[in-house]
């Protein structure tokens, strides 16, 4: 069974612009978690998505923002980038029912903001 | 504010010998338990999963959970050198109105095998 994929997996952009990052689960996975990895903070949760509804926030602001589509396919956006944006964001998959918690990170999407 | 804590790294022990890597949380409803190793550079990887008191096993790893303690430890036997990474324990906290939420990592505790 494939793993989690991310695309694409390395990106600069400039203070300003916004940036769009794409994870396309496990198969049969429902449940779609976004982390943000920084050195100084750890891994912070974003947002998750289940059958394309946000069911859990972090404390981010609203510039972070994500979707889920009818496949389970899940994007997020960063819209007006900072440089404290500079991150490693790390997607996640689960079955996301059935009393299985059990998360699998795909490789990560390397974002540099300049 | 859910907490995860770890033991402060970095850990360093020697080829061969057991590696104890050890977790504690605030939130008294967790009811699950996970433990990731990340290799530098790489995506945090599912070593071991655990959701009932006492031990769990999985070759050389054995992950120990105390609910009452809210204590979580993971113990590496025949440690390796390619077990040297940094492991990440985490914590799944059930959200409002459902039981699924979300987890709470640690910090991670960096730990080093040497030959």
């Amino acid at each position: 069974k494939a793993g989690v994929t991310q695309t694409p997996r390395y990106l600069i952009k400039t203070r300003g612009q916004q940036v769009t990052l794409s994870c396309s689960p496990i198969s049969g996975h429902r449940s779609v978690s976004w982390y943000q990895q920084t050195p100084g903070q750890g891994l912070q949760f974003l947002f998750e998505y289940f059958s394309e509804t946000q069911r859990n926030k972090g404390n981010f602001p609203g510039r972070f923002s994500g979707r889920q589509f009818s496949n389970s396919r899940s994007e997020m956006n960063v819209s007006t980038l900072e440089l404290g944006d500079s991150a490693l964001y790390l997607c996640a998959s689960s079955l996301g029912h059935g009393g299985s918690y059990e998360q699998y990170f795909g490789p990560g999407t390397r974002l540099t903001v300049t | 504010q859910k907490e995860v804590e770890q033991n402060s790294g970095p850990l360093s022990v020697p080829e061969g010998a057991i590696a104890s890597l050890n977790c504690t949380y605030s939130d008294r409803v967790s009811q699950s338990f996970f433990w990731y190793r990340q290799y530098s550079g790489k995506s945090p990887e599912l070593i071991m999963s655990i959701y009932s008191n006492g031990d769990k096993e999985d070759g050389r790893f054995t992950a120990q959970l105390n609910k009452a303690s809210q204590y979580v430890s993971l113990l590496i036997r025949d440690s390796q050198p390619s077990d040297s990474a940094t492991y990440l324990c985490a914590v799944n906290v059930p959200g409002r109105g459902s039981t699924l939420g979300r987890l709470y990592f640690g910090r991670g505790t960096q730990l080093t095998v040497w030959p």
